[in-house]
């Protein structure tokens, strides 16, 4: 069991640009989840998916913002046109559902945005 | 309002001193979750346990503890006989189930949690 992986770990973009974060779950683990999180403060969810179907969707994702998971394994994230307040670690996480521990979810080590 | 309340920002300790962390939710489910999560330095959030709200049972692994007392809404973390490897920023969270019907943690804020040699 590798756990969750997620890449890239660091960017740096220029104000306007677009950006892109992937993420690989545990292996088959059902549900995945991305989470933002800036300094000082705890993680905010953003998003969920179980296998393919996107369930649910946080006010946090501005338009801005799309979350994909075309196969039900891995998962993206893009920002496009990013500004100076999408700078931050990107937490994704995974968790399998229909098992006892099924509401227990697992993080990778996140992708950290800085947007100059 | 704040679903989890984690009061204290900062907390400094000498080694091998006792400290706890505490923590605070709000819910009007009957069933709901709660967890501990550590986040060293590197920034990966390693979970440290799961509570679910019929078990009131406290439960002890090792030097760490938890207390959870649903009378007054509070899930502590007692870390015993602190080490500088215990240097971390800890998160309770509050998982309810959205109206779908899924589960999703909140997060409190975080303590950061400081043990000097």
């Amino acid at each position: 069991d590798t756990g969750v992986s997620q890449n890239p770990r660091h960017k740096i973009t220029k104000r306007g640009q677009n950006v892109t974060f992937r993420c690989d779950p545990i292996s088959e683990h059902n549900r995945l989840y991305w989470y933002r999180q800036t300094l000082g403060q705890g993680p905010e969810f953003l998003t969920y998916f179980q296998n393919e179907a996107q369930l649910e969707k946080s006010r946090l994702l501005s338009d801005r913002f799309s979350a994909e998971r075309p196969k039900g394994s891995f998962s993206t994230l893009e920002i496009q046109r990013t500004e100076q307040g999408d700078s931050a670690m990107y937490l994704c996480a995974s968790s399998y559902e229909g098992s006892a521990s099924g509401n227990t979810i697992y993080f990778g080590e996140g992708s950290w945005l800085t947007v100059v | 309002a704040q679903k989890v309340t984690q009061a204290q920002t900062e907390i400094s300790v000498v080694e091998k001193e006792d400290v706890t962390l505490d923590c605070v939710y709000e819910t009007r489910d009957t069933t709901y979750y709660l967890f501990w999560y550590k986040q060293p330095p590197s920034g990966e959030l390693v979970f440290l346990i799961r509570r679910n709200s019929f078990d009131e049972q406290n439960e002890i692994s090792g030097r760490y503890s938890w207390n959870f007392q649903k009378s007054t809404s509070s899930f502590n973390f007692t870390i015993t006989a602190s080490q500088v490897v215990d240097s971390a920023v800890y998160f309770c969270a509050l998982s309810e189930a959205l109206s779908g019907g899924s589960y999703i943690p909140t997060f409190g804020r975080g303590t950061s949690l400081i043990v000097h040699p």
